[in-house]
């Protein structure tokens, strides 16, 4: 089993639609779990960083459920510039190592 | 604006040759890592350094090495390059600290065609 799995995509979506991505990780020591955004033939950038209690920034609202080992990413009304591949990445401890899910591609169309 | 920079976008080398990549960070960041991104296979760790002068093997080190003797600079080295050592390499760096939330920069990485 991956350490980090995620939807494998891709999600081709209209403007304006709401669509949620989850990923799954199989440490459940893991200690602190972001969402990297990565657009095509550029490096990956922090999106954000997902809290115990969730978070939202804007349109992007993402989730962690410990029990169930997931977290998830809600992008509401989705704008063509959202489109990019969206990066799971968990910390398996305090170093500074992480782990990178494979990411899942987004598309939105007009 | 932190910065990550790496010393080429584009290379190409022939099988056999020694290939040096640079990175080098503006932020006085402690830990600095390397990775390969293949399609389909996500973002792999070759190499970490959390400081100066130390290197620990992240999950794909073989036929890779790394050096680190100034803070800012972290230098991936493919001893003899081989053709499926074909890939994006991307450097990172990051803050070392007890918290776990500090962001993880990266450069904009190297193409690498080994032909």
């Amino acid at each position: 089993r991956k350490e980090v799995e995620q939807d494998p995509g891709p999600f081709n979506v209209p403007e304006g639609a709401t669509v949620a991505f989850n990923c799954t990780y199989s440490n459940s020591a893991s200690q602190s779990f972001f969402w990297y955004r990565q657009d095509c033939r550029k490096e990956p950038k922090l999106l954000m960083s997902v809290y115990s209690s969730g978070n939202e920034d804007g349109r992007f609202t993402a989730q962690l459920n410990r029990a169930s080992q997931y977290i998830s990413l809600l992008i509401r009304d989705s704008k063509l510039s959202d489109s990019a591949t969206y990066l799971c990445v968990v910390n398996p401890n305090q170093g500074g190592k992480l782990i990178f899910g494979q990411g899942t591609e987004l598309s939105v169309k007009p | 604006d932190v910065k990550v920079t790496q010393s080429s976008r584009y290379l190409v080398k022939r099988t056999g040759e020694k290939v040096f990549l640079e990175c080098v960070q503006d932020m006085d960041h402690e830990n600095m890592f390397w990775y390969r991104q293949d399609p389909g296979l996500g973002l792999r760790l070759i190499y970490f350094s959390y400081d100066v002068k130390m290197k620990e093997k992240g999950d794909i080190p073989e036929g890779y090495s790394v050096s680190r003797e100034k803070k800012e600079r972290f230098s991936l080295i493919l001893e003899s390059a081989s053709t499926n050592q074909t890939s994006m390499y991307l450097c990172a760096s990051r803050k070392s600290s007890g918290l776990s939330f500090y962001e993880q920069y990266f450069g904009p990485g190297t193409r690498l065609t080994v032909t």
